[in-house]
């Protein structure tokens, strides 16, 4: 069984700090991994993906990956209340389909 | 508009009785899928199709079918649904491996 471990949360910073949200998965097969958004009574958009072993930078986020440690995490800098959500992990298998699996989320509230 | 479109948005059924609720993507995707979202139990991919006339099973595929005979629809039917479908319910597509999936607006299902 491949599982996704996130925390739920709740995790709470302050606005323009940075919120450190963390993931891990069970299969070292995982080929591709991806960092979604979910607010509350909406569907999850996909904010992030990441291949390499590194760190990825879109905007004020940045995807972390390291597959010895079979690890990836997201960095929110500059943390705005909108930011407020559930934050979902990730990770596609797909040397054998397209099999995804995600984590339960990570809660994150951004105090103003 | 780049979109996944689901039908219908909430339905109320009893036990016993089929339903089909439908998908439908405008962006010419190869990749498309669904997935169930339950509390503490996160998002779980129920079926995936890589292709028309392709699909395959995700996690939990028991009590599910699943149709791709064209390319931008998928639809998901409950032959016999039970209570325990009860659920909300994502469309999703993407247009390759490793690109991650756009969601569609959920489905919120109750079976009483």
């Amino acid at each position: 069984q491949k599982e996704v471990e996130q925390n739920s949360g709740p995790l709470s910073v302050p606005e323009g700090a940075i919120a450190s949200l963390n993931c891990t998965y069970s299969d070292r097969v995982s080929q591709s991994f991806f960092w979604y958004r979910q607010y509350s009574g909406k569907s999850p958009e996909l904010i992030m993906s990441i291949y390499s072993n590194g760190d990825k930078e879109d905007g004020r986020f940045t995807a972390q990956l390291n597959k010895a440690s079979q690890y990836v995490s997201l960095l929110i800098r500059d943390s705005q209340p909108s930011d407020s959500a559930t934050y979902l992990c990730a990770v596609e298998y797909s040397n054998t389909g397209n099999q995804f699996y995600f984590g339960t989320g990570t809660s994150l509230t951004v105090i103003p | 508009e780049a979109q996944v479109t689901q039908n219908p948005r909430y339905l109320i059924t009893v036990t016993g009785k089929k339903l089909t609720v439908t998908c439908s993507q405008n962006m010419n995707h190869e990749y498309m899928s669904w997935y169930r979202q339950d509390p503490g139990l996160g998002l779980r991919q129920i079926y995936y199709s890589m292709n028309v006339e392709v699909t395959d099973k995700g996690d939990v595929p028991e009590g599910y079918k699943v149709s791709r005979k064209e390319k931008r629809n998928f639809p998901l039917i409950l032959e016999s649904p039970s209570p325990n479908q009860t659920s909300l319910y994502f469309c999703a597509s993407s247009s390759w491996t490793g690109n991650g999936y756009t969601f569609g607006s959920g489905t919120r299902l109750t079976v009483v």
